[in-house]
């Protein structure tokens, strides 16, 4: 079964330095990979996706987030963390377009330090 | 554009009972997702609608349901509520058209159901 693990659950960074959120992937097939912030009490929103081509995605809010397939990952960047960015930041991969084979990651906690 | 509405935000219930959560989507869009969202087991598809269909169903028992009516708005229905029951329960909405995850999903702010 395809499997989505996000390292760390807790992560903290200080506003200006670099952001970085793993997310590895159990998968013999080219997936779709997605990226989606959770702020509290709010939806989830999607940052970015990879379907096919370019390996480096730009997404919303300055993120970014480079698809590996030799090593099955999709980590998710940020040059700069803003104190906006504190949030859930949850990782999802697909082998097919439908919504039902969708496996989401348990999430990773994002906190900016001033 | 509005976004997706959900309604109640809140809702406290017992065991036994059923509860309806409302969802209204962007206008426009003609599918609706359902998610429920707990500490436990995360993120998990309940069921999509598409054009007063259901197109897509998750792992979930017969207890949960749902429909779509004509406006694209649609409804979830969770009868005989058990404990475990309580989440946050997503809605998302999405043109719909490409069919599948693709297709960027706009989610509501959730009605958090408490089962007591």
């Amino acid at each position: 079964a395809q499997s989505v693990t996000q390292l760390g659950s807790h992560v903290s960074v200080s506003e200006g330095a670099l952001v970085l959120l793993r997310c590895n992937y159990s998968s013999s097939v080219p997936p779709y990979l997605f990226w989606y912030v959770q702020y509290p009490n709010q939806g989830l929103q999607l940052l970015l996706k990879y379907t096919t081509g370019a390996t480096l995605v730009k997404g919303i809010n300055g993120f970014e987030a480079e698809f590996k397939k030799s090593e099955t990952s999709f980590h998710l960047t940020k040059p700069s963390a803003h104190m906006s960015d504190a949030a859930e930041y949850f990782c999802a991969v697909s082998r097919e377009t439908s919504y039902d084979k969708v496996i989401f990651g348990p999430g990773t906690s994002l906190s900016v330090i001033p | 554009k509005a976004g997706v509405t959900q309604t109640p935000r809140y809702l406290i219930k017992t065991r036994g009972q059923q509860v309806t959560l409302s969802c209204s989507p962007i206008s426009g869009h003609r599918s609706v997702s359902w998610y429920q969202q707990t500490p436990g087991q995360g993120l998990q598809f309940l069921f999509e609608y598409f054009s007063e269909t259901q197109r897509n169903k998750g792992n979930f028992p017969g207890r949960f349901s749902g429909r779509q009516f004509s406006n694209s708005r649609s409804e979830m229905n969770v009868s005989t509520l058990e404990l475990g029951d309580s989440a946050l329960y997503l809605c998302a909405s999405s043109p719909g058209l490409a069919g599948g995850s693709t297709d960027t999903q706009y989610f509501g702010p959730g009605t958090r159901l408490t089962v007591l």
